[in-house]
């Protein structure tokens, strides 16, 4: 079973301040996604990325950066953080070339901007 | 507008009831489609695939497309309590996008 982990799990910050979530597969796949998960949207697609340096921008990037410094590590970045974005954060992986392109989630981060 | 709509909302479903979900893209370009279940307090999980028309069926769970409407379904036939979850419809829009987009989900509870 494919390996996602996500850290910090629960994170509180304060209007305007830098946080960075991260995530890391351990198992060699090409993509990972970070999704934000709220009542009533659904799962929204922020930014993936298709292999280390590369970035591709997801369907509600604004006031999100991310960055893929490995095969393994993906991080999204909120350097200037607002109420609008607390929510659930997911992070998946994929081998894209697989036989069922299936998605493997982490366990979420919980994110509170006061 | 969301490009992958989801009916209905909420289904409530006796226990070895059947339970069907609806999914349908706007979007004509779209050529694979996926479920996943979220268990409550969990994160995703993919339960069926689904790329070409037609049926495909994996235990309790069938899953239909046809593609020229752009639509699936999924059915779960005796229905137990350890069903109730969110499903969540996804597609791809086709080419090499690896991209997904999902629906805002179906939440189904199984009552005993």
């Amino acid at each position: 079973e494919a390996a996602v982990t996500q850290s910090p799990r629960n994170k509180v910050t304060v209007t305007g301040g830098n946080v960075t979530l991260s995530c890391r597969q351990t198992n060699s796949h090409n993509y990972m996604y970070w999704y934000r998960q709220d009542t009533g949207h659904g799962l929204r697609l922020i930014h993936y990325s298709y292999g280390a340096g590369n970035l591709q921008i997801g369907d509600v990037p604004d006031g999100y950066k991310a960055t893929r410094t490995t095969q393994e590590d993906f991080f999204l970045l909120l350097e200037l953080a607002s109420p609008s974005q607390t929510s659930l954060y997911f992070c998946a992986s994929s081998d894209w070339g697989g036989a069922s392109y299936e998605q493997y989630f982490g366990p979420g981060t919980r994110l509170t901007v006061l | 507008q969301q490009k992958v709509q989801q009916s209905p909302e909420s289904l409530i479903v006796p226990e070895g009831g059947m339970a069907s979900l609806n999914c349908t893209s706007s979007d004509r370009n779209v050529d694979y489609f996926w479920w996943y279940r979220q268990h409550s307090g969990k994160s995703p999980k993919m339960l069926m695939s689904i790329f070409s028309n037609g049926e495909k069926e994996e235990g309790r769970f069938t899953v239909h497309l046809n593609k020229a409407s752009l639509h699936t379904s999924l059915h779960i036939r005796d229905s137990q309590p350890s069903d109730s979850a969110l499903y969540l419809c996804a597609a791809r829009t086709g080419g090499s996008n690896a991209k997904l987009t999902f629906g805002k989900g179906t939440k189904l509870s199984v009552k005993s």
